[in-house]
C-alpha cells in the first residue's frame, strides 16, 4: 500500500525568503506524485504532478518539486515566498491497482511580514 | 464562472438528523469524487463515481449514500448524523479515472451537535 509522510506540521517563513517543503512517500514502484494547495476557506488546487520523465517539475505560482527515487522524496520548493502562499500543502502518491492518490497530513505555512 | 461547487457552504445539525449535500461540476468531466477532511485536516477519499457510476466506495458506514442523477452532479446524503461526522466534506472532479488532475470544490463544513 502507498503512503505519503510529511514531516513538517507547520514551517514559517518570512516574505522573500526561500521555501522548502518536505515531503517522502512509500511505494514500491515509480509513483506518481502530487502537490496540493489549500488556501483557508477553500477546496484544493493542483501546484503540479510527476508521473514521468524529468525529475523536476514546475508548477503553478512560482513552485517547483523535485522526484528523487533513492531518497523517496518529491520535496516542494519556491525562491521567494510571498504572503498570499501562505496556505495548507498536500503531498500526494498514487500509483498501482487504485488510481486514488492518498494524501499526507499537510503542513500549513506561515509567511512573516 | 464557478468550476465545482458544493452547497451549502456551511451546515450544523443535531445528531440524528438526516442531510444532503449537493455538489455539481460544469468541467464536463467524467469523474467525481467526494472526500472527507476531519480536524486535523487528514483528507480521505469516500465515494468516486464514472459516468453515473459508482466505482469507488472505501470503508464508509452506510449511513452514507452517494447518488449521481447525471455526470455532473454527485450529491452525498447522510442519515442518522453522529458526533463523528463533524467534518469537512469536499467534492471534485476529473476529466476520467485515472491520475487526472482533480478539481476540488469549496468544501462544506458538517457541524453535529
Amino acid at each position: 500500500a502507498q503512503s505519503v509522510t510529511q514531516p513538517d506540521i507547520h514551517i514559517t517563513v518570512s516574505e522573500g525568503a526561500s521555501l522548502e517543503l518536505r515531503c517522502n512517500y512509500s511505494y514500491g514502484a515509480t509513483p506518481y506524485l502530487f502537490w496540493y494547495v489549500q488556501s483557508p476557506g477553500q477546496g484544493l488546487q493542483l501546484l503540479l504532478k510527476y508521473f514521468s520523465g524529468d525529475t523536476l517539475v514546475q508548477g503553478i505560482k512560482g513552485f517547483e518539486a523535485e522526484f528523487k527515487r533513492s531518497q523517496s522524496s518529491f520535496n516542494l520548493r519556491k525562491p521567494s515566498v510571498h504572503w498570499s502562499d501562505a496556505a495548507e500543502y498536500f503531498c500526494a502518491v498514487g500509483g498501482g491497482g487504485s488510481y486514488i492518490p492518498t494524501f499526507g497530513r499537510g503542513t500549513s505555512l506561515i509567511v512573516h511580514p | 464562472d464557478t468550476a465545482v461547487s458544493q452547497t451549502p457552504k456551511y451546515l450544523v445539525t443535531q445528531m440524528g438528523n438526516d442531510k444532503s449535500i449537493k455538489c455539481e461540476q460544469n468541467l464536463g468531466h467524467d469523474t467525481m469524487y467526494w472526500y472527507k477532511q476531519d480536524s486535523k485536516k487528514f483528507l480521505k477519499i469516500m465515494f468516486s463515481y464514472n459516468n453515473k457510476e459508482l466505482i469507488i466506495n472505501e470503508t464508509v458506514p452506510n449511513r452514507f449514500s452517494p447518488k449521481s442523477p447525471d455526470k455532473a452532479h454527485l450529491n452525498l446524503h447522510i442519515n442518522s448524523l453522529e458526533l463523528g461526522d463533524s467534518a469537512v466534506y469536499f467534492c471534485a472532479s476529473s476529466v476520467d479515472r485515472g491520475f487526472d488532475t482533480q478539481y476540488f470544490g469549496p468544501g462544506t463544513r458538517l457541524t453535529v451537535l
